[in-house]
């Protein structure tokens, strides 16, 4: 079964608005990742948080972590119609790069 | 870009056929992993190779193996495909096997008639 769940499975919304997506999990984990899909192709690396982070921003990017509830979410800010795409969250138990994804969430952006 | 290149982009086989997909991992990095998408899920992990052993696998059968070359490229090789194969498969290459970083391919897009 999956380690990590996305929440919702898709999201449509107004170029401008902001986005949450939340992943929850199951196990322990040593860090948190997001990353983003476009078309089917392959993954580009977002942002990363560990385990005794809470909280990490890279551009218009925003995602928390409470490892007390195991879930994590990643907001993206004003966002863009270049922003459509699936996002997927991936948890390292070992840091040894043996990641387990969710599903995802689709994000579509209208312009 | 990422500096990690698979090949080939598309490929189509038939049912109990064989297939080789190759990843060519970035400048630096001596650990690749593979990863099999079936199409709506997440990447689903197969197994890793660290300077040129396996260093983990996921829950997929013994028809799925893979090398890892001295140059640290890699190849994913299933024998006796399956219809549930058709997937896009998926290399990662990250600079050490406790790096928590990788870099992923572009993926090849497998069909199985």
């Amino acid at each position: 079964s999956q380690q990590g769940e996305e929440d919702p499975q898709a999201l449509s919304i107004q170029e401008g608005e902001n986005a949450t997506m939340n992943c929850s999990y199951k196990t322990s984990i040593n860090n948190l990742q997001w990353y983003r899909q476009n078309s089917g192709r392959g993954l580009v690396h977002l942002i990363l948080i560990r385990s005794n982070e809470r909280e990490k921003h890279s551009g218009r990017l925003r995602v928390t972590l409470d490892t007390s509830k195991k879930s994590s979410s990643l907001l993206i800010t004003a966002s863009r119609a270049a922003d459509t795409a699936s996002y997927f969250c991936a948890t390292d138990v070992a840091n040894a790069g043996k990641s387990t994804f969710g599903d995802g969430t689709t994000l579509t952006v209208k312009p | 870009e990422t500096g990690v290149t698979q090949s080939p982009t598309h490929l189509i086989k038939t049912r109990g056929q064989q297939v080789t997909l190759r990843c060519s991992s970035q400048s630096g990095h001596n650990t690749v992993s593979w990863y099999q998408q079936a199409l709506g899920q997440g990447p689903q992990f197969i197994f890793q190779y660290y300077r040129e052993e396996e260093n983990g696998r996921g829950n997929f059968p013994p028809r799925f193996s893979g090398l890892q070359f001295p140059n640290y490229s890699s190849e994913l090789n299933v024998n006796a495909l399956e219809l549930d194969d058709s997937a896009l498969y998926l290399c990662a290459s990250s600079q050490d096997r406790g790096a928590d970083t990788q870099y992923f391919g572009p993926g090849t897009r497998l069909t199985v008639l």
